[in-house]
C-alpha cells in the first residue's frame, strides 16, 4: 500500500523558515516524480513544486519561486519543502503527492494526508 | 496563464446523474484528470486520462473531454459522493505545467 506521510507544519512568523517532509512507502521511491500542493483554508488546490525521480529536474510555481525549494533523499524515501520569507497567504494545508512516472507530468496517482501550516505574528 | 473553470456548486438529488464541468480554451487537446476530495479529507484520484478509472473507482464515475469542455458524470448519485471535485490537466510547454480548476463542490440534496 502506498503511503505519504508529511510533517513539519507548524505556526511560523512572516518573514520566517520552515522544512516540510514527506515520507513514503509502499512503492519505488526513486521510480517516481514527487509534487507539492496546497490548499488555502477554504480554498482550491494549488501547485506548488515537483521534483523528478532522480532530483535531477524540480519546476516551481510563480508563487513561491525563489522563496521555496524542493528536494529529495533517495536513500531515506522522503522528500522536503524549504519555505523561507514566508508570507501570511503561505498559511494552508501542504500536501505530498506521488506523480505517475519518474518525470514530472499527468497525474498525482497517491496523496499524503496534508500538514498544516500557519504564518501568523 | 492557463486556467481551467468550474462552477462552483452542483447540486443533485441521490439516485440522479450529476454533471460536473471544466471549461477552457482547446481543453479537448489535453488529458484531463479529476480529483475527488471529502470534507476534511485528501484528495483521491477518481479519473485519468478523461475517462480511466483507477482501481477502486467505481464504474458510476466517468468522463468525457472535448471542444471546451471536459465532463465527469456520476450516475445513480449517492450520499457518499458528496465531495469537492477538481479536474487538472498537465501541459508540458508551459513553465507552470500543473494546473487544477478551481473546483466543484457537489452536495447530495
Amino acid at each position: 500500500e502506498v503511503q505519504l506521510l508529511e510533517s513539519g507544519g507548524g505556526r511560523v512568523q512572516p518573514g520566517g523558515s520552515l522544512r516540510l517532509s514527506c515520507v513514503a512507502s509502499g512503492f519505488t521511491f526513486d521510480d517516481h516524480a514527487l509534487t507539492w500542493v496546497r490548499q488555502a483554508p477554504g480554498q482550491g488546490l494549488e501547485w506548488l513544486s515537483t521534483i523528478s525521480a532522480t532530483g535531477v529536474s524540480t519546476y516551481d510555481a510563480d508563487s513561491v519561486k525563489g522563496r521555496f525549494t524542493i528536494s529529495r533523499d533517495n536513500f531515506k524515501n522522503r522528500i522536503y519543502l524549504q519555505m523561507t520569507n514566508m508570507r501570511v497567504d503561505d498559511t494552508a494545508i501542504y500536501y505530498c503527492a506521488k506523480d505517475l512516472g519518474a518525470a514530472a507530468g499527468d497525474y498525482l496517482e497517491n496523496w499524503g494526508q496534508g500538514t498544516l501550516v500557519t504564518v501568523s505574528s | 496563464s492557463y486556467v481551467l473553470t468550474q462552477p462552483p456548486s452542483v447540486s443533485v438529488a441521490p439516485g440522479k446523474t450529476a454533471t460536473l464541468t471544466c471549461e477552457s480554451h482547446n481543453i479537448g487537446t489535453k488529458s484531463v484528470h479529476w480529483y475527488q476530495q471529502r470534507t476534511g479529507q485528501a484528495p483521491a484520484l477518481v479519473i485519468r486520462y478523461d475517462n480511466g478509472r483507477p482501481a477502486g473507482i467505481p464504474d458510476r464515475f466517468s468522463g468525457s473531454n472535448s471542444g471546451n469542455t471536459a465532463t465527469l458524470t456520476i450516475s445513480r448519485v449517492e450520499a457518499g459522493d458528496e465531495a469537492d471535485y477538481y479536474c487538472q490537466v498537465w501541459d508540458s510547454t508551459r513553465s507552470q505545467p500543473w494546473v487544477f480548476g478551481g473546483g466543484t463542490k457537489l452536495t447530495v440534496l
